[in-house]
């Protein structure tokens, strides 16, 4: 069984729809990422956090400890958002990540 | 805006060749990753480095698989003897601190033929 389950898998929305991709977890952690993927395969750090809520521009995290889950929402989604949009929890104190499988948005015009 | 970098961008070799993938962290980075990502597939960890030594490594990592950090600014990922199923893409990261978020290089994809 994976220790980070993501979904959807796959995710298709038109652009201005509000997005949300779910992330939950079956191991004690210390923190949770948030990472985008871009089609041509590198890797941007979105969020980190370990409690409450996190907001940048447009995109918003929240976690919930006690019931092992984060969701990511995108606000007025935009074809630019296209991207797989990876889930990491962090164990232990060297800050290894253990990574979801991502979830593969697209926005349509 | 400073970045980590990785050389190659794509590493091209012959199954039982030795390659080193290289990566220059953030300057004033202090710990070290290296993850790799088969095609498809999610990226799995593979080792994280601090303070001149390896402090975590996985299952992966394995006699095959070396890391140094041979002048205080490239860390390096030596696969001594390549298999074809270690055909992926290779990403490093560093951190200031390991309860900060990591910053990825572009990744080196690797295909060993």
């Amino acid at each position: 069984k994976n220790e980070v389950e993501q979904s959807p898998q796959n995710l298709t929305a038109q652009e201005g729809e509000f997005i949300t991709i779910n992330c939950s977890y079956s191991v004690g952690i210390s923190a949770l990422h948030w990472l985008q993927q871009h089609p041509g395969g590198g890797i941007v750090s979105l969020f980190m956090l370990s409690s409450g809520k996190k907001k940048h521009g447009r995109l918003i995290a929240t976690i919930n400890i006690q019931e092992k889950h984060s969701s990511l929402h995108i606000t007025a989604s935009h074809p630019r958002d296209s991207a797989v949009y990876i889930c990491a929890v962090k164990r232990g104190s060297q800050g290894n990540l253990i990574f979801g499988k991502g979830t593969k948005l697209s926005v349509k015009p | 805006e400073p970045e980590v970098t990785q050389t190659p961008s794509h590493q091209v070799t012959q199954m039982g060749q030795e390659v080193i993938l290289r990566c220059v962290p953030i300057s004033n980075h202090l710990y070290f990753y290296w993850y790799r990502q088969i095609l498809g597939q999610k990226v799995e960890f593979l080792v994280s480095f601090y303070n001149n030594e390896i402090s975590e490594k996985s299952e992966i990592f394995d006699d095959q698989f070396s890391v140094e950090r041979p002048d205080g600014s490239n860390f390096t990922l030596k696969i001594r003897s390549t298999k074809l199923e270690d055909s992926a893409m290779y990403f490093c990261a560093s951190t200031e601190d390991s309860k900060n978020i990591q910053y990825f290089g572009a990744g080196t994809r690797l295909s060993v033929l």
